[in-house]
């Protein structure tokens, strides 16, 4: 199985400001990486596939990058509604595994 | 618009089983792979299992093989899974979530829609 390891566990940002989450996999995942968005009582929401490519709908500020075992979620300026958790999912072996998460909080 | 809509949670004991279903509809089910992701409560996310378009193939974590059973039924654009065995571990809230094809072949098992949840307890 594929570990999926997010870090920091909590990112405490200013609006306005450059958010970067990181994601690594225990194994090459190439660029078979999603990124999901997930606000309290809610469901995760598809931000990112490919490592890279913004899902339909998803502002530009999001921007995802890397591949193979080492990937970056970048929010270049922080807007109020950004706060939440952010879940990274590789879909490269079976069993699909999630990251445990980034919490982007209030600074 | 694509809508999914679980049901079937609940209180149960250790040992019980229970039902979920989830129905879908604004999209054509019989086309597109499906799964159950679960999370705990405050924590991360946990995929569950997969299921083909057709079903012709299913895939479990292995935390539920043995224990849960994955269906679906095209005609009625529903979802299911069968928790048998339920132990503490197993409570959280599931969520169905639907994929991008008929089947998830490498580089599209991701998931665009999502369903609101159902929370299953386990608990004496």
């Amino acid at each position: 199985e594929i570990v999926m390891t997010q870090s920091p566990a909590t990112l405490s940002v200013s609006p306005g400001e450059r958010a970067t989450l990181s994601c690594r996999a225990s194994q090459s995942v190439s660029s078979n990486l999603a990124w999901y968005q997930q606000k309290p009582g809610q469901a995760p929401r598809l931000l990112i596939y490919g490592a890279s490519t913004r899902a339909t709908g998803i502002p530009a500020r999001f921007g995802g990058s890397g591949s193979g075992t080492e990937f970056t979620l970048t929010i270049s300026s922080l807007q109020s509604e950004d706060f939440a958790d952010y879940y990274c999912q590789q879909y490269n072996n079976w069993p699909l595994t999630f990251g445990g998460g980034t919490k982007v909080e209030i600074k | 618009q694509v809508q999914l809509v679980e049901s079937g949670g609940g209180l149960v004991k250790p040992g019980g089983s229970l039902r979920l279903s989830c129905a879908a509809s604004g999209f054509s089910f019989s086309d597109y792979y499906m799964s159950w992701i679960r999370q705990a409560p405050g924590k991360g996310l946990e995929w569950v299992s997969y299921i083909s378009s057709s079903d012709s193939t299913i895939y479990y974590a292995d935390s539920v093989k043995g224990r849960f059973t994955i269906s679906r039924d095209n005609a009625k654009n529903s979802l299911y899974l069968q928790m048998n065995s339920l132990r503490a571990e197993d409570t959280a809230v599931y969520y169905c979530a639907r994929g991008l094809a008929r089947h998830c072949s490498g580089s599209n098992c991701y998931f665009l829609s999502w369903g609101q949840g159902t929370l299953v307890t386990v608990s004496s």
